[in-house]
């Protein structure tokens, strides 16, 4: 089976663009979780969907967005990009049975570079 | 907000030797821990998890709850040069936080043969 994938890999904005990451979380799984890891910190949650619903954000402006589809693929907006953007952006799959022992499997990532 | 520390390293062992990677989250009430690896330039990658109290034992990795400490560590026997990685520890958020992950900064792991 394929894993949780990601595109693009690798993204050169600047400041003030906006940029749309995209996810695909493995086959059977519903639910999809957006982090943000900045170099030498450990991810940081910005938003999970289960059933195309907003289930939770994290501590990110608005400037942040994201949406599931019905086939439970999901987009990650950024808008009006800052310096501080720059980062690598991981998207994390799950089953989601409602439990608190979900297992979250991530995505290889997209690096994206604001200059 | 929840908080998870890991021991800063970098952490530095020889081949053969045992590592012990430690983690000690804020939240006492958490109920599920996780310790993921990773490479450089790339993303985590789940070695195991652990919900009860006591040890848990996967090939080479050992995993120890202690939540009345508030305590979770990963212990890596015969570690091997491609253990050189990130370890990451994270913990499962409850209730209205339920299926977040929150990250220590992790700690970097060097096996040199």
């Amino acid at each position: 089976d394929a894993g949780v994938t990601q595109s693009p890999t690798h993204l050169i904005k600047t400041r003030g663009q906006h940029v749309t990451l995209r996810c695909s979380p493995i086959s059977g799984h519903k639910s999809v979780s957006w982090y943000q890891q900045v170099l030498g910190q450990g991810p940081q949650f910005i938003f999970q969907y289960y059933e195309k619903e907003e289930r939770g954000r994290g501590n990110f402006p608005d400037r942040f967005s994201a949406r599931q589809f019905p086939n439970y693929s999901s987009e990650l907006n950024v808008n009006a990009l800052l310096l501080g953007d720059s980062a690598l952006y991981l998207c994390a799959s799950s089953l989601d049975k409602g439990t608190n022992q979900e297992t979250q499997y991530f995505g290889p990532g997209t690096r994206l570079l604001v200059l | 907000q929840k908080e998870v520390e890991q021991n800063s390293g970098p952490l530095s062992v020889p081949e053969g030797a045992i590592a012990s990677l430690n983690c000690t989250y804020s939240d006492r009430v958490s109920q599920s821990f996780f310790w993921y690896r990773q490479y450089s330039g790339k993303s985590p990658e789940l070695i195991m998890s652990i919900y009860s109290n006591g040890d848990k034992e996967d090939g080479r990795f050992t995993a120890q709850l202690n939540k009345a400490s508030q305590y979770v560590s990963l212990l890596i026997r015969d570690s091997q040069p491609s253990d050189s990685a990130t370890y990451l520890c994270a913990v499962s958020g409850r209730g209205s936080t339920l299926g977040r992950l929150y990250f220590g900064r992790g700690t970097q792991l060097t096996v040199w043969p």
